[in-house]
């Protein structure tokens, strides 16, 4: 089982270009989760979705969009990045209980 | 409103000597707590968690977290502290208005750093 992957690893963008990142599981996982992390604020949730074709906002949902075609992917979608947007992003894929967190995409936005 | 609290930006400890690493909680109802740990550019892994029971909870390389209702808390502890177990360590509580989501609330983190 390779769990929760990320792609990318790392990614520059400049202000004003689109990006996706994809998440993938292959634990059969329903729920599905996008945070970032900043420094010294923890882990803020973006959007998650609770199952395929499903997807609801979290704390922080502006500048961001998502889609959830299959069951095991969950894509992130920045349309028009801007340096706000410069962080570390993380998926995850949850049982009942336990979430499981993929590597992170590191996004810098100049 | 439901939150989560690490009152400590960084705990330093000698190698060889118990640590702490605090985590107060403002949820209402049971709580399901969570601690998790991320090492340097590492995702998020779990620790342990606490849903029922037993206030004392046991969990991965060697940590235990102690559930204290009237305190509000779930303080991660370990004995004997490993130069191998710096990193970030967060706490978290399952939303109690998600539903069946899931959903966590996160603390802002600990850096626990380990010292030979």
């Amino acid at each position: 089982n390779a769990g929760v992957t990320q792609t990318p690893k790392f990614r520059v963008l400049k202000t004003g270009q689109s990006m996706t990142l994809l998440c993938a599981q292959d634990m059969n996982h329903e729920y599905m989760y996008w945070y970032r992390q900043d420094p010294g604020m923890g882990l803020r949730l973006i959007h998650y979705s609770v199952g395929e074709g499903t997807t609801a906002k979290g704390e922080v949902p502006d500048g961001y969009n998502v889609s959830r075609l299959k069951k095991q992917n969950f894509l992130l979608g920045l349309e028009s990045a801007a340096p706000s947007q410069t962080s570390v992003y993380f998926c995850a894929s949850s049982t009942r209980t336990e979430q499981y967190f993929g590597p992170g995409t590191r996004l810098t936005v100049t | 409103a439901q939150s989560v609290a690490q009152p400590e930006d960084q705990v330093n400890v000698a190698e060889g000597n118990p640590l702490t690493v605090k985590c107060t909680y403002s949820v209402s109802g049971n709580p399901y707590l969570f601690w998790y740990v991320q090492y340097p550019n590492r995702g998020l892994q779990f620790l342990l968690k606490y849903i029922t029971g037993d206030n004392l909870v046991k969990g991965s390389y060697g940590f235990e977290a102690e559930f204290n209702k009237s305190q509000t808390s779930f303080h991660l502890k370990k004995p004997s502290a490993l130069v191998s177990d710096s990193a970030l360590y967060f706490c978290a509580v399952r939303d109690v208005y998600g539903g069946a989501t899931n959903k966590l609330i996160f603390g802002t983190g600990t850096l626990l750093a380990v010292q030979p």
